[in-house]
């Protein structure tokens, strides 16, 4: 079993709509949690970082973490073409562990 | 305003041909990192280092050394280069200290190498 898995792509989404993306992780004493966004063909790039179970919200992005169900997400509210990338999922847990990759596609 | 630096950003090499991927950091931090990203897979660490002289592996260690030459640099070595090793190449570094770090890791631009 993978450690950390994200739901399966690509995720197609209208303009301004809302686009969810889900991450499950294995290990229980994870304490840190980050969301990467990555354009084709570079580098991944810290969008949010979640450290305690609720809502974290920065601007068009929410992430939720709950523990308990071992359970991370990123919504994206009101989505843009330039929203259109691959989000990895990594969780710190002795080591930064990344899932393989959400590709978000938003349609005009 | 730099970050991350590597270099080179593209490399193609022979079957058994050796090579030394370059990275540097100027945000002070004491942690970096060498990851590896194929297609499908996401991001495998490589190695990484908490601090100046100190070098530990990670997931995929197997065919590659490492130097931290200073708080600056890490570089990334592959000795007799083979056709799996093609990949993107991942140097990141974190304020944080070591793999148990709750600090975000940031990343250079990435060097695609390539193994014939």
């Amino acid at each position: 079993q993978k450690e950390v898995e994200q739901n399966s792509g690509p995720l197609s989404v209208p303009e301004g709509a809302i686009a969810s993306l889900n991450c499950t992780y294995s290990d229980r004493v994870s304490q840190s949690f980050f969301w990467y966004r990555q354009y084709s063909g570079k580098s991944p790039e810290l969008i949010m970082s979640i450290y305690s179970n609720g809502d974290k919200e920065d601007g068009r992005f929410t992430a939720q973490l709950n523990k308990a169900s071992q359970y991370v997400s990123l919504l994206i509210r009101d989505s843009q073409p330039s929203d259109s990338a691959t989000y990895l999922c990594a969780v710190n847990d002795y080591k930064l562990s990344f899932g393989a990759g959400t590709t978000v596609t938003v349609r005009a | 305003n730099a970050g991350v630096t590597q270099t080179p950003k593209f490399q193609v090499l022979k079957t058994g041909q050796s090579m030394t991927l370059q990275c540097a950091q100027d945000m002070n931090h004491n942690s970096m990192y060498w990851y590896r990203q194929d297609p499908g897979m996401g991001l495998r660490l490589i190695y990484y280092s908490a601090s100046e002289g100190t070098t530990d592996k990670g997931e995929v260690p197997n065919g590659y050394n490492v130097s931290r030459l200073n708080k600056r640099e890490f570089s990334l070595r592959l000795e007799s280069a083979a056709p799996s090793q093609t990949s993107v190449y991942f140097c990141a570094s974190s304020e944080g200290v070591g793999a148990y770090s709750n600090q975000p890791q940031h990343f250079g631009d990435g060097t695609r190498l390539s193994i014939l």
